[in-house]
This record gives structure tokens, C-alpha cells and sequence, in this order.
């Protein structure tokens, strides 16, 4: 069974850079893309973009000049780097990942909540 | 404002048959891209709750079925039950700004069981 286990700085101020990690147990390593997804408080979920092993990455169009999301230092590890950060990506960040053949998210890791505030 | 269009809420009694709409465009829904369906409690992770328009991963009670049309696809729970109060979310895969695509999600409907 697939599990995510994500983490990352929690409070961070305007203009700094945030970075979170993802850990994929169980699977999941091949035939999947690696997601991020966040949900503001009090809003909707909101894609970030993704990343395939071996292959490349795509971004959602408003952050794509912010975000980048790369691998780890280990085979079963991805980052979400969003810099410039402001009030506004304060917000629950999960890790996910979605199989290639689909793009229904699959499995979801626990949130990591991120705060931005001077 | 979000690419796929939910009601903001919808309410039902327990035993009762409730539906949810998701209404897109001809860059998502009606470019024939499947809709999903997430059920989010607070605090939680959110759980797919119906994958390609109409399937039900392992372990979703069979009260929840979904459906899709030409620019719009619906998530059914019949039989209400209390455990059912939650936010649901419909995504899919849009188009229009990117030659590649990217994932859009509706705006979430609040289910409340009165």
C-alpha cells in the first residue's frame, strides 16, 4: 500500500522560499507522476503541478514562474520549491501522487500547513 | 474563480439521495477529459471517492455513484448517512491556457446532513 510522508517549514515571511519533501513508501515509484496540490484556508483545492520520474515537469499556469518541483536525493523522494512566497500561498500543502494512465489523484499525504506572515 | 463550477452547498436527510454538479466547458469536460470526484473532511486528507467518471475505488460504499455528460458530470450519494458530511471535490484536466494541460478542480460543495 502506498504512503506519503511529507515535510517541511511551517512559518515562513514574505519573499522567502518555500520548500517541502515528499517520501513515497510502498510503491508508486514507477508508472506514476508526483504531484502537489494546496488548499488555502476556507478555499478550494488547488493543483500546483507535478513531476514524472524520468520524464518532466508541468505547472500549473499562475505558478509556474514560482514553483518548481523537482526529485530527491533518494529514488523515492520529491521537493516543491515556491519562491517569493506572500499571505496568499498560506496555505495546507499535500503531496500526491496520480497514476500515468490516469489523472485521478490516487494517494494523498497527510498536509503540511504553511504559514507566511511577517 | 474556479474552472469547474460546484454548488457552493447542498443538504439531505439521512436516507435520502443527494446529487452534486460539476459543470465545465469545452477545454475540460467537453474535450472529453475524465472527471474525479475527492471527499474532504477537515484536517484530513481528501479521498477519491469516484475515478473516471463513474468507478469506485476498493472500499467506497456503493452508495456513491457519479455520471458525466457533454460539458458537466454529477456525483450521486444515496442513502444518506451522517458519516457522509464533508466537502466534495470534482477535477478534471483543462486546456485552455497551456498547449500541455494542467489539473483543475471544482470549487467544492459543502454536504451537510441534516
Amino acid at each position: 500500500q502506498v504512503q506519503l510522508q511529507q515535510w517541511g517549514a511551517g512559518l515562513l515571511k514574505p519573499s522567502e522560499t518555500l520548500s517541502l519533501t515528499c517520501a513515497v513508501y510502498g510503491g508508486a515509484l514507477s508508472g506514476y507522476s508526483w504531484s502537489w496540490i494546496r488548499q488555502p484556508p476556507g478555499k478550494g483545492l488547488e493543483w500546483i503541478g507535478e513531476i514524472i520520474r524520468g520524464g518532466g515537469t508541468s505547472y500549473s499556469p499562475p505558478l509556474e514562474s514560482r514553483a518548481t518541483i523537482s526529485t530527491g536525493r533518494s529514488e523515492n523522494q520529491f521537493s516543491l520549491s515556491l519562491t517569493s512566497v506572500t499571505a496568499a500561498d498560506t496555505a495546507t500543502y499535500f503531496c500526491v501522487v496520480r497514476p500515468l494512465t490516469a489523472y485521478y489523484m490516487e494517494v494523498w499525504g497527510k498536509g503540511t500547513t504553511v504559514t507566511v506572515s511577517s | 474563480q474556479s474552472v469547474l463550477t460546484q454548488p457552493p452547498s447542498v443538504s439531505g436527510a439521512p436516507g435520502q439521495r443527494v446529487t452534486i454538479s460539476c459543470t465545465g466547458s469545452s477545454s475540460n469536460i467537453g474535450a472529453g477529459y475524465d472527471v474525479h470526484w475527492y471527499q474532504h473532511l477537515p484536517g484530513t486528507a481528501p479521498k477519491l471517492v469516484i475515478f473516471s467518471n463513474t468507478n469506485r475505488p476498493s472500499g467506497v460504499p456503493d452508495r456513491f455513484s457519479g455520471s458525466r455528460s457533454a460539458t458537466s458530470a454529477s456525483l450521486a450519494i444515496t442513502g444518506l448517512q451522517s458519516e457522509d458530511e464533508a466537502d466534495y471535490y470534482c477535477q478534471s484536466f483543462d486546456t485552455s491556457l497551456t498547449g500541455y494541460g494542467y489539473v483543475v478542480f471544482g470549487g467544492g460543495t459543502k454536504l451537510t446532513v441534516l
